[in-house]
């Protein structure tokens, strides 16, 4: 069980540079989520694929954020422009199909974002 | 749309059995109850899931009465291991929307020597 993967675990960059995490998910899971986690709060759903098609996107991803997952399997998440409140840590979690929100979903580790 | 509420933290000691109660007065007739645990640094764990009555574990047992209105997880002979953030969500199949899946803050459980 390899689990999910994401990396890289730390990025420290300079407000206004590009970054791009990338995650990969159980490989038999179709379902892949993106979250962000602030300090003191539970994660927050950001987008999320059904193999490689974008289904969902919620209203905290703005225009600077683009998501993919070109072959259904490793996805990418991709913050241009980074902004002081793009700190934070970024979440990836899959899932079988079955219902969005019962069915359970495993996380990797995250990457922590930090930015000067 | 089913909310949750739970207690900010908690405390107790190694050996002791800890019980973490999620109130959710509107849950709808198609939701199911999850709970996660998240250690510091680490991505949620899923611990069980259930609908009603009692579903135990390797892990935990959930309690759910009749009512569902709330649900008790249950972590028998904690650890100093156990301390971490414990998450109770609520699933309504009513919608398929992920934007539904709301984790809150948690419950921050501290387990002392």
């Amino acid at each position: 069980d390899t689990g999910v993967s994401q990396n890289p675990r730390h990025k420290i960059t300079k407000r206004g540079q590009n970054v791009t995490f990338r995650c990969d998910p159980i490989s038999e899971h179709n379902r892949l989520y993106w979250y962000r986690q602030t300090l003191g709060q539970g994660p927050e759903f950001l987008t999320y694929f059904q193999n490689e098609a974008q289904l969902e996107k919620s209203r905290l991803l703005s225009d600077r954020f683009s998501a993919e997952r070109p072959k259904g399997s490793f996805s990418t998440l991709e913050i241009q422009r980074t902004e002081q409140g793009d700190s934070a840590m970024y979440l990836c979690a899959s899932s079988l199909d079955g219902s969005v929100l019962n069915e359970p979903q495993h996380f990797g580790d995250g990457t922590r974002l930090s930015i000067l | 749309l089913a909310k949750t509420t739970q207690p900010i933290s908690m405390d107790s000691y190694e050996g002791q059995e800890v019980n973490i109660t999620c109130s959710h007065n509107n849950i709808a007739t198609n939701d199911y109850i999850t709970w996660y645990q998240q250690f510091p640094s680490q991505g949620p764990r899923f611990i069980i899931q259930g609908y009603k009555t009692k579903v135990t574990n390797e892990v935990a047992s959930l309690f759910i009465p009749a009512d569902r209105k709330s649900s008790t997880l249950s972590l028998p002979r904690v650890s100093l291991s156990d301390t971490a953030v414990y998450y109770c969500l609520v699933g309504d199949e009513r919608y398929s929307s992920a934007s539904k899946i709301i984790f809150g803050s948690g419950t921050r459980l501290s387990i002392r020597p």
